[in-house]
């Protein structure tokens, strides 16, 4: 069975632009959870869907956005990029969310000029 | 104070066993979790533990929950160079969601 795949693995913006990221979970995984990781402040949850519905959010501002589609494909949107935007941004899928182990992707690199 | 925790950096010769650390605050957290690292990797997940139990074993992991205490730990037998990465302790907290919660991470390095 395939594992959780993000796409593109590298990204470099600039300042003020958006940026669009995508994951496709483990087939037969319904749940999608976006997390970023810097140096300064590890690893942070942003958010969770499930169903197409987002569950849970962590403490973002609303320049960080989400939706995920009927096949359970997720995609994560940051609008008017800071610098400290630039980060690992890792999927993870789970068969249904709750309290179940999660798998991760490889990461998408954002580096924001 | 973080809500999970571990030591930055353990430094074993390999063959040598490595115990790393974390401590947790949540008492209602569920499942605890071990995850490693490699340099430009995604998350591995190793191992995870149910709250309701001891010890787990896995191969060359050894998982010990002390809930008294919220303290986890993950024991590497007989470490090998390729077993140098960073270790994430995560825990999922709360009721219903996967949400979890990882400490900054521990650096395990292995010399020959």
């Amino acid at each position: 069975k395939a594992g959780v795949t993000q796409t593109p693995r590298y990204l470099i913006k600039t300042r003020g632009q958006q940026v669009t990221l995508s994951c496709s979970p483990i087939s037969g995984h319904r749940s999608v959870s976006w997390y970023q990781q810097t140096p300064g402040q590890g690893l942070q949850f942003l958010f969770e869907y499930f169903s197409e519905t987002q569950r849970n959010k962590g403490n973002f501002p609303g320049r960080f956005s989400g939706r995920q589609f009927s096949n359970s494909r997720s995609e994560m949107n940051v609008s008017t990029l800071e610098l400290g935007d630039s980060a690992l941004y890792l999927c993870a899928s789970s068969l249904a969310g709750t309290k179940e182990t999660q798998y991760f992707g490889p990461g998408t690199r954002l580096l924001v000029l | 104070g973080e809500d999970v925790e571990q030591s930055l950096f353990l430094s074993v010769r390999e063959g040598d066993s490595s115990v790393i650390n974390c401590t947790y605050t949540d008492s209602s957290s569920t499942y605890l979790y071990w995850y490693k690292q490699e340099p430009g990797a995604g998350l591995q997940l190793l191992t995870y533990i149910f709250s309701n139990m001891d010890m787990k074993q896995d191969q060359r992991l050894t998982v010990l929950l002390n809930k008294k205490d919220k303290h986890l730990s993950l024991r590497i037998a007989d470490t090998q160079t390729g077993d140098s990465a960073i270790y994430f302790c995560a825990e999922s907290k709360g009721s219903g969601y996967s949400t979890l919660t990882f400490g900054k991470g521990t650096m395990l390095l292995v010399s020959p």
